[in-house]
């Protein structure tokens, strides 16, 4: 079982649209939750963070983090095509301190 | 405010070199953490450094080992490289204390080993 897998992709929406992308994790002492998007040929360029359970609004981004199910994930409003790249989910914490795990990513494609 | 700074962006080694990358953290950071990237995959955990310590590390051999200097900065050097070596490095800084918090990576460094 990995540590972090993201749901597979790739995800095609249509401009305009809601982008849910979701991530489940194995690490019950996980502490910190991470959604980093990358660009392609880019580096990782961090999103949104949450590490409590509910929802973490900021903008058109909201995570959400569900610690019994030990699942997260992340709804994009409004889809723009400037969304479009490559989604990691990355949990820290726990008994991986000082780390962050990474899931293998989700491609996401927004088409006008 | 400089932000992460990597180098070298690309380079080729063949099997068997040695290779030493480089990084510098974020203004004001005062840990670095080293990950692989290969195609296609999400980042993978190689180690991090705290106060020039080796604070953990991830599931690498011993070939892979690194250094962190007092002005912060970090180096990752990689002997007797593989074919399976050849992937993105990503260097990421972060303040070290409490819980894990943001990572600010580097635009990398892309070996491919022939």
């Amino acid at each position: 079982q990995k540590e972090v897998e993201q749901n597979s992709g790739p995800l095609s929406v249509p401009e305009g649209a809601i982008a849910s992308l979701n991530c489940t994790y194995s690490d019950r002492g996980s502490q910190s939750f991470f959604w980093y998007r990358q660009y392609s040929g880019k580096s990782p360029e961090l999103i949104m963070f949450i590490y409590s359970n509910g929802d973490k609004e900021d903008g058109r981004f909201t995570a959400q983090l569900n610690k019994a199910s030990q699942y997260v994930s992340l709804l994009i409003r409004d889809s723009q095509p400037s969304d479009s790249a490559t989604y990691l989910c990355a949990v820290g914490g726990g008994t991986s301190y000082g780390k962050l795990t990474f899931g293998q990513g989700t491609i996401l494609t927004v088409h006008p | 405010d400089a932000g992460v700074t990597q180098s070298p962006t690309h380079l080729i080694k063949t099997r068997g070199q040695q290779v030493t990358l480089r990084c510098s953290p974020k203004s004001g950071h005062d840990t670095v953490s080293w990950y692989q990237q290969a195609l296609g995959q999400g980042p993978q955990f190689i180690f991090q450094y705290y106060e020039e310590e080796e604070r953990q590390r991830g599931n690498f051999p011993d070939r892979f080992s690194g250094h962190q200097f007092p002005n912060y900065s970090s180096e990752l050097n990689v002997n007797a490289l593989l074919l399976g070596d050849s992937a993105l490095y990503l260097c990421a800084s972060s303040l070290g204390t409490g819980r894990t918090g943001e990572l600010f990576f580097g635009e990398g460094s892309r070996l491919t080993v022939l």
